[in-house]
Parts: structure tokens; C-alpha cells; sequence
């Protein structure tokens, strides 16, 4: 059974700098994972906001950013806006029988 | 603009068949991966399956043997079916557009508002 891990919470004040990280039970995360990140408040759908690892969509902020770090997806936010604070949740790409499999989910308070 | 929306019973009994469907409009699904994803009360997102390409199917092992993905074309639709329902099939159910290019990789991207369905007597 794949696990995919992430922070179950962050703090980071506004204006600051915040990294969630996302991990997989299979081993490092590579490009190949083609990470995908969302965004999700109280009551609302999820909003997609980075796919394949890096790449924005046209509706995504300039302040969020995606990488690999250290055997891992990552979701970094620059500038952070009071707006910010959300539900975040990465989706992996495993192949085989497993497929997509969510991370838990990092809930960012922004205070 | 592409806006997905479901439909369907908000209430189903145990050990019954769960049912809904996707409308998409802005947008054929003739092409993209279309899927189905839910989150349970208060719980994290949990991919179910998706269809692409003229009708063929992946299913999260976990729910492979009771779940059942279908389209129709002429109607934009996309449709969820869920047998042997338990309480613990109770979340939001949503549907989302995605796909995969060799250029830009996987992506998901369009999602549905959403709709609970309750599982219950």
C-alpha cells in the first residue's frame, strides 16, 4: 500500500516564505512522479494550482512554485497572502496498479 | 470556460448502487482523462478512476472491484457508478478534467462544485 506523506500543518506569517513537501513510501520523488498540487478552502472545491512538478496553470498565482527538494515534491509559496491559508494536497503519479495516490494534506494557517 | 457538474441521488441506502453523472460543457470529452475523486466528511482526497481515450478505464485498486466508470458521448457525460455501498462510501464526489501530453506531462486541471452523497438507512 503507497503512502504518500505531507506536513500535517504549517505557520508562516504573511509576506514570509512557506515549503510543504511531499513524499512517497515508494522511494525519492522524481519527475516522473509528475506531482500535482491543490488547493482546497473551507466548504469549496479543490482549485488546481501546479502540475507535472513545475508547471502553473494559467489561473495560478506568481507566488506559488513547484519543485523537487530532497526526494520530494514541493509547494513553495513567496509572499504569502492572508488569502493563502488553505487545505493543500499533492497527488503523485505511481504507475502501475497504484496509479494517483493523495497526500494526506498540509493545512497552512497564515497568521 | 470548461465547467464540470454532477448530479445525482444525495442519499442512497446500504449495500446499494451509488450513481452519478458529470455534465461537462465548454468542452468535448472526446479527448483529456475524466475522473472521479471524493473526500470523505472531514478527511483528505482519495482518487477513484478516470476514462479516456473512446472508453477505456483505470480504477484505484481499492475500489476496482466495485466501481464502474462509463461515458456517454452524445450527452458531454461522464457517470460513476458505485455498487454494494457502505457508510463509509459517505463524501463529496467530484469530478475532474485531466491529462497527459508528452510535452507538459500529467496534469489535472477543471474540477466539478461537488455533491455529498450519504450513505444511510
Amino acid at each position: 500500500q503507497t503512502v504518500v506523506t505531507q506536513e500535517p500543518s504549517l505557520t508562516v506569517s504573511p509576506g514570509g516564505t512557506v515549503t510543504l513537501t511531499c513524499a512517497s513510501t515508494t522511494g525519492a520523488v522524481t519527475s516522473g512522479y509528475y506531482a500535482n498540487w491543490f488547493q482546497q478552502k473551507p466548504g469549496q472545491a479543490p482549485r488546481s494550482l501546479i502540475y507535472s512538478t513545475t508547471n502553473k496553470h494559467s489561473w495560478t498565482p506568481a507566488r506559488f512554485s513547484g519543485s523537487l527538494l530532497g526526494g520530494k515534491a514541493a509547494l513553495t509559496l513567496s509572499g504569502v497572502q492572508p488569502e493563502d491559508e488553505a487545505e493543500y494536497y499533492c497527488l503523485l503519479y505511481h504507475g502501475g496498479d497504484q496509479l494517483w495516490v493523495f497526500g494526506g494534506g498540509t493545512n497552512l494557517a497564515v497568521l | 470556460q470548461v465547467q464540470l457538474q454532477e448530479s445525482g441521488p444525495g442519499l442512497v441506502q446500504p449495500s446499494e448502487t451509488l450513481s452519478l453523472t458529470c455534465t461537462v460543457s465548454g468542452g468535448s470529452i472526446s479527448s483529456y482523462h475524466w475522473s472521479w475523486i471524493r473526500q470523505s466528511p472531514g478527511k483528505g482526497l482519495e482518487w477513484i478512476g478516470y476514462i479516456y481515450s473512446r472508453g477505456s478505464t483505470d480504477y484505484n485498486p481499492s475500489l476496482r472491484s466495485r466501481a464502474t466508470i462509463s461515458e456517454d458521448r452524445a450527452k458531454n457525460q461522464f457517470s460513476l457508478n458505485l455498487n454494494s455501498v457502505t457508510a463509509a462510501d459517505t463524501a463529496v464526489y467530484y469530478c475532474v478534467r485531466g491529462g497527459y501530453s508528452g510535452y507538459i506531462g500529467w496534469y489535472f486541471d477543471y474540477w466539478g462544485q461537488g455533491t455529498l452523497v450519504t450513505v444511510s438507512s
